[in-house]
């Protein structure tokens, strides 16, 4: 079975600062990560995504993930957080091999103060 | 840039009733699904519509659940006979073809079944 964890509720952090939220997966064959964004009474909004080639994947909004297969985890991650990137995070897996449908995590709300 | 959309964004229905949640998937996607966030917990996948039959469910869609393309345009969910625990925010998501894996989502509607 396909797992994922989000292990903070919360996350806060001053604009301009460097934020960090953190996921690990479990999974029987390869991975399919994503990271997708909620904003107050709109639907999850694709940020970026893992499928294959280079650890590092950028996406939408200046974020981007890092893949790490020994610690099977697949934290996001930017350099410099915004006011405007308040919102809740799901990270997300996708089995290559068996279901293939996604399994998301609790969510993790992101807090940035100005 | 088009969007999934979904209506009503509330629905309020007594125990027993059916109902059934409407979406609108992009244009020229070809996979569907729904997926449901109670409360405070995880999104949970239901179900998974490819080439008008369904691909992959869920241990929770169970025979109060169907789901359906009637046209070309709309994919729809029905729950049968609502209980007091289908009271959830119900997502539906599209993907455009074969060989891409990122799910596009709607904004949601909030199921309340008292």
């Amino acid at each position: 079975a396909q797992s994922v964890a989000q292990p903070e509720d919360q996350v806060n952090v001053a604009e301009g600062n460097p934020l960090t939220v953190k996921c690990t997966y479990s999974v029987s064959g390869n991975p399919y990560l994503f990271w997708y964004v909620q904003y107050p009474n709109r639907g999850l909004q694709f940020l970026l995504k893992y499928i294959t080639g280079d650890n590092l994947v950028k996406g939408s909004y200046g974020f981007e993930a890092e893949f790490n297969k020994s610690q099977t985890s697949f934290h996001l991650k930017k350099p410099s957080a915004l006011v405007s990137d308040s919102a809740l995070y799901f990270c997300a897996v996708r089995d290559t091999t068996g279901r293939r449908a996604l399994t998301f995590g609790s969510g993790t709300r992101l807090q940035v103060q100005p | 840039e088009p969007e999934v959309t979904q209506t009503p964004s509330h629905q309020v229905t007594q125990m027993g009733q059916e109902v059934i949640l409407r979406c609108v998937p992009i244009s020229n996607h070809l996979y569907f699904y729904w997926y449901r966030q109670i409360l405070g917990q995880k999104v949970e996948f239901l179900v998974s519509f490819y080439n008008n039959e369904i691909s992959e469910k869920s241990e929770i869609f169970d025979d109060q659940f169907s789901v359906e393309r009637p046209d070309g345009s709309n994919f729809t969910l029905k729950i049968r006979s609502t209980k007091l625990e289908d009271s959830a925010m119900y997502f539906c998501a599209s993907r455009p073809r074969q060989g891409t894996y990122e799910q596009y989502f709607g904004p949601g509607t909030r199921l309340t079944v008292t």
